[in-house]
Order: structure tokens, then sequence, then C-alpha cells
């Protein structure tokens, strides 16, 4: 079964700072999900890329799909205090036309004023 | 518009006893998931509906897990003898068709705790 690995767990973050946060899969992905949580809500849509070397960006976060389609990472360029949460990354499976999606563990992002 | 939401919001219950969690899909949207999250991971694949029907129950842990969906729209999640390991957040999501290349838009979450 696929399995996606994020890194770091965790991160804190100076405030105005740029990150990077990653997610590698055991399998080529068909598809793969950013999306954010904040504490005690649902996960909000970020983004979604299919096409090896894809990139996307939205304000001030940037994510991108490697070549091999195996690995993505997802950049913000001068952190603020509303990009605190926990990012999670997901995977279509692409084995069946149900499009479930399998998640990461997350990474939680603090900023520090 | 109005987006997912899911009722209640919390639910706490005690071990042996029966719940039932409620799911309302973004109106229109045809496939409809159940994930569960524990806590310090990411969300877990339970059920996905296509319209009326179970399209994949492959991620319900056992059969004391069971999801209907009679009319396409609201869906409820049924457990029966909870334990405390299922306590957990129960994610709902709604997409408009299904397909792959669909967004999948989740709704709060109930809280649930199982004592």
């Amino acid at each position: 079964s696929q399995e996606l690995e994020q890194s770091p767990q965790s991160l804190i973050v100076q405030e105005g700072k740029n990150l990077t946060i990653n997610c590698t899969s055991s399998k080529t992905l068909y598809g793969l999900y950013w999306y954010k949580q904040k504490y005690g809500e649902g996960l909000i849509f970020l983004m979604m890329l299919q096409k090896g070397g894809e990139e996307k960006s939205h304000e001030k976060i940037t994510a991108k799909l490697d070549e091999k389609k195996q690995q993505s990472s997802l950049h913000i360029t001068a952190s603020q205090p509303s990009h605190a949460g926990i990012y999670l990354c997901g995977a279509d499976p692409g084995y069946s036309s149900a499009s479930k999606i399998i998640f990461g563990s997350g990474t939680r992002l603090s900023i520090r004023p | 518009g109005a987006g997912v939401s899911q009722t209640p919001s919390n639910k706490v219950t005690e071990k042996g006893k029966y719940v039932e969690l409620r799911c309302d899909p973004i109106s229109g949207h045809t496939a409809l998931y159940w994930y569960r999250q524990s806590l310090g991971q990411g969300p877990e694949f339970l059920i996905y509906f296509q319209g009326t029907g179970a399209a994949d129950d492959s991620g319900l842990p056992n059969d004391r897990f069971f999801a209907v969906r009679p009319e396409g729209s609201v869906s409820t999640l049924k457990i029966q003898r909870t334990e405390r390991g299922d306590s957990a957040v129960y994610l709902c999501a709604s997409s408009p068709s299904g397909r792959d290349t669909d967004t999948q838009y989740f709704g709060p979450g109930t809280r649930l705790t199982v004592l």
C-alpha cells in the first residue's frame, strides 16, 4: 500500500521567514494534494498537483511535484501568523476510481512573532 | 454557499454504547467520503459513497462500523458497541462527482470521545 512521509513533523519559524515542507511517497503519485488544518477544524484545500515537474502557487504558498512524481514540496514565502496550522499532503493511490486520499501524518507549523 | 456540515461537533459516550454521526455534503455533490483522524495523525479513509451506494468500504475497521446514504445526500456513520479505541475526529468530505481530478471538500469533523 502507498505510504506518505512528511518532514519535518513540526516546525517553528520566525515571522517573515521562508520555510519548506516535504512529502515523500513510497510509490509513484497519480495525484498529490496539499491541505491545511487548524486545530478543531476541517481540512482546507490548498492545491493539487498531477504532472511531473508541475508547480502551482497561491498567494505566498508554492507547491511542486518532482519529475519522478514521488516527492512534493510546499514552500511558504515571508511567513505570517495566519500560516500557522497543520499541513497535510495526500495522495491519490490511482488504482481505483474511488479517488480516496491517503494522507501523511502532517507537519505542524508554528509562527513565532 | 454552504460547505460540508457535520453534527454533532462533539460527542461523548460510554464504552459499549451506540452512536450516530451525521454529514450534510455540499448540495449537488454525488461523492461522499468518511475519514477518521486520530491525534497526531493524518485522516484515514473509511468509506466512499457514489450516490446512494457504498462504492468502497475497504477502510471500515470492523463490522461495528456502518454507514448509510439513503437518498444520496445526507450520510450517517453508525458505530455499535463503541470502544475506547474508537475515540477520534470523524471527518466527512464531498466532491462533485468522485473523479480523481475532483477536489474533496471537508467538514469540520465530529470529535468522538469514548469513556
